[in-house]
Parts: C-alpha cells; sequence; structure tokens
C-alpha cells in the first residue's frame, strides 16, 4: 500500500544546530506539504510543494526550507534550530486540489 | 482568504451517547470541507470529506457529517459514541486553491 513516511519519529537536537526532517511518499503525488502542530494552534502550514522544483512559502515558514528534487521526497530543514520550534511536524500529500490529504506519522522535535 | 472556526476545544460524552462537533467556515463560495482524526501519537485521518451534492455526508467509523450553507456550518455527528472515538477531530476548509486551512482540533473524551 501507498504511504507516507516520516524520519525520525523522535528528535532531540540543542539550540544552533541544524536539522532535517525527512518525508517520503509512494502515492506518487505532486503536492506535498509539511505543517507543525502546537497546542493551541492546531496545524500550521510550513512550507508546500506543487512538484519538482517547486517550493513554498507558508504562514510559518522562517527559519524553515526544504527542497524537491523528485516526486516522492519533501525534506525539512531547520537552519539553526531554536526552542520555538520544539513541536510535531507532520509532513502530507494529495494527488489534486480535490483531494484530501494523506498524512505521515509525525516527527516530535525537541530544541534543548 | 479562508478561514475555519472549532468553538469547542475539548467535548466530553458518556460511551452510548450521540455526539455533534462544532465547525464553522468562513470562505466567498461553496469550499471544500473535510473532519480529519487524530489518535494519540498518529497523524491524521480522513474520515470525510464534501466537495458538492447531498448536503449529509457518509464517513468512515460511522460518522456523517451535514453541509449548510446559510449557517456556514459543517458539523460532525455520530449517533453512538464508542471509547475508542477517543481522539482530537479536526475541521478542514478549502477554498480555491490546493492547501487546506485547518481548526484547531476538537479533543474528545469519552466516560465509559
Amino acid at each position: 500500500d501507498a504511504e507516507i513516511t516520516q524520519s525520525p519519529r523522535h528528535k532531540i537536537t540543542e539550540t544552533g544546530r541544524q536539522v532535517t526532517l525527512a518525508c517520503h511518499q509512494t502515492w506518487n503525488h505532486n503536492n506535498m506539504f509539511w505543517y507543525r502542530q502546537d497546542l493551541g494552534h492546531g496545524l500550521r502550514l510550513i512550507h508546500y510543494s506543487y512538484g519538482v522544483q517547486d517550493t513554498n512559502k507558508g504562514e510559518v515558514s522562517d527559519g524553515y526550507s526544504v527542497s524537491r528534487s523528485n516526486t516522492e521526497d519533501l525534506p525539512l530543514t531547520l537552519e539553526s534550530a531554536a526552542s520555538s520550534q520544539t513541536s510535531v511536524y507532520f509532513c502530507a500529500s494529495s494527488r489534486d486540489r480535490n483531494s484530501p490529504l494523506h498524512f505521515g506519522n509525525g516527527t516530535r522535535l525537541t530544541v534543548t | 482568504a479562508q478561514s475555519v472556526t472549532q468553538p469547542d476545544i475539548h467535548i466530553t460524552v458518556s460511551e452510548g451517547a450521540s455526539l455533534e462537533l462544532r465547525c464553522n467556515y468562513s470562505y466567498g463560495a461553496t469550499p471544500y470541507l473535510f473532519w480529519y482524526v487524530q489518535s494519540p501519537g498518529q497523524g491524521l485521518q480522513l474520515l470525510l470529506k464534501y466537495f458538492s451534492g447531498d448536503t449529509l455526508v457518509q464517513g468512515i467509523k460511522g460518522f456523517e457529517a451535514e453541509f449548510k450553507r446559510s449557517q456556514s456550518s459543517f458539523n460532525l455527528r455520530k449517533p453512538s459514541v464508542h471509547w475508542s472515538d477517543a481522539a482530537e477531530y479536526f475541521c478542514a476548509v478549502k477554498g480555491g486553491s490546493y492547501i487546506p486551512t485547518f481548526g484547531r482540533g476538537t479533543s474528545l473524551i469519552v466516560h465509559p
């Protein structure tokens, strides 16, 4: 079955370090998204991509970057991790504009 | 612009009782509407979606939702709640873009 895999599931890092969270989907979807989930805020969009070589900023993109070199992967990089980036991160994908999102199981990131 | 409000942060029901979770949206035309469920430590799973047509939508796990244009609402219902329904529920709206906006979520607590 097709799926979205996020790795690692848990990560602890120190302030100032660069961190990359992986997202791999086997749905062959063009659209991919990164969200962060925090208590009281629900899901907030970080970055998204409509296809290879396409990336766009979401509402909370500061301090994050993504790259899309193939259809399957959209890694999320924190250039210099900050404590405010402690959160649960979800990757998602969708086939087209009419389709719902399929979500990965999330990465819990702690920045100390 | 699109937005969605889930007025209830927590809902507590007894097992076997009926359930209604509220969702209000803001969008100029008829949007795409979704309900997702999130179990602890998991990603979001689609319960049901509304694109057009019949305003009463059936989903998985015995859930249904009704689109009411006049009230800008898309409330989720279940006639008899099971203990396994305890989870976080998210309403989402998608307008003219590929990108859904999520509500802040409602936490469902089920008492035996």
